[in-house]
């Protein structure tokens, strides 16, 4: 079954400062993979997604994130944290199901703290 | 383009009641999922429904159900509360084509007392 990890729970970065996020995916096949935010209270923003092509892909917000296939990870960076970046990351793999369809399978999150 | 609605917003319920969600997907959106969020189990996919027809089921009791009507629009029940199934609850919606990203509402806080 497919799985993914996140494996900080809390991340605190400086406001300016670069921030990477962690995830690491199980899955059989050529993944479909996502980022999203949530802040508190709120439903879940796509920041960017992942399904083939080109391993760098460029989000909203100024984040990217780069597809790594052997080491089966999907790191969520930011060259310059903002203050308003301040909420939880999941990171998501979407699996294909043999009646059609999709189901995101997300990992724990993880909580972003930006100091100012 | 207007997003993923959901009401009520807030729901608060009493042990053994019932109670029914409800979830507007985006216009041309013909698949919506249900996913429920706890502090303890994170995001659990429920169902994913596709031209009135539930397509997937997650691996949850079936007091939790629910139904899609003509116009895509979908409805989540959960039959006989109990005080873990305070949760927020998420609605998603897509073109229901494989990968397609799908697109969450604000979800529906129940509590459950």
């Amino acid at each position: 079954a497919q799985s993914v990890t996140q494996p900080d729970i809390h991340i605190t970065v400086s406001e300016g400062a670069s921030l990477e996020l962690r995830c690491n995916y199980s899955y059989g096949a050529t993944p479909y993979l996502f980022w999203y935010v949530q802040s508190p209270g709120q439903g879940l923003q796509l920041l960017l997604k992942y399904f083939s092509g080109d391993t760098l892909v460029q989000g909203i917000k100024g984040f990217e994130a780069e597809f790594k296939r052997s080491q089966s990870s999907f790191n969520l960076r930011k060259p310059s944290v903002h203050w308003s970046d301040a909420a939880e990351y999941f990171c998501a793999v979407g699996d294909i199901l043999t009646g059609g369809g999709n189901k995101l399978t997300f990992g724990t999150g993880t909580q972003l703290k930006v100091e100012l | 383009k207007a997003g993923v609605t959901q009401t009520p917003r807030y729901l608060i319920k009493t042990r053994g009641q019932q109670v029914t969600l409800s979830c507007s997907p985006i216009s041309g959106h013909r698949s919506v999922s249900w996913y429920q969020q706890t502090p303890g189990q994170g995001l659990q996919f429920l169902f994913e429904y596709f031209s009135e027809t539930q397509r997937n089921k997650g691996n949850f009791p079936g007091r939790f159900s629910g139904r899609q009507f003509s116009n895509s629009r979908s409805e989540m029940n959960v039959s006989t509360l109990e005080l873990g199934d305070s949760a927020l609850y998420l609605c998603a919606s897509s073109l229901g084509l494989a990968g397609e990203t799908q697109y969450f509402g604000p979800g529906t806080r129940l509590t459950v007392l």
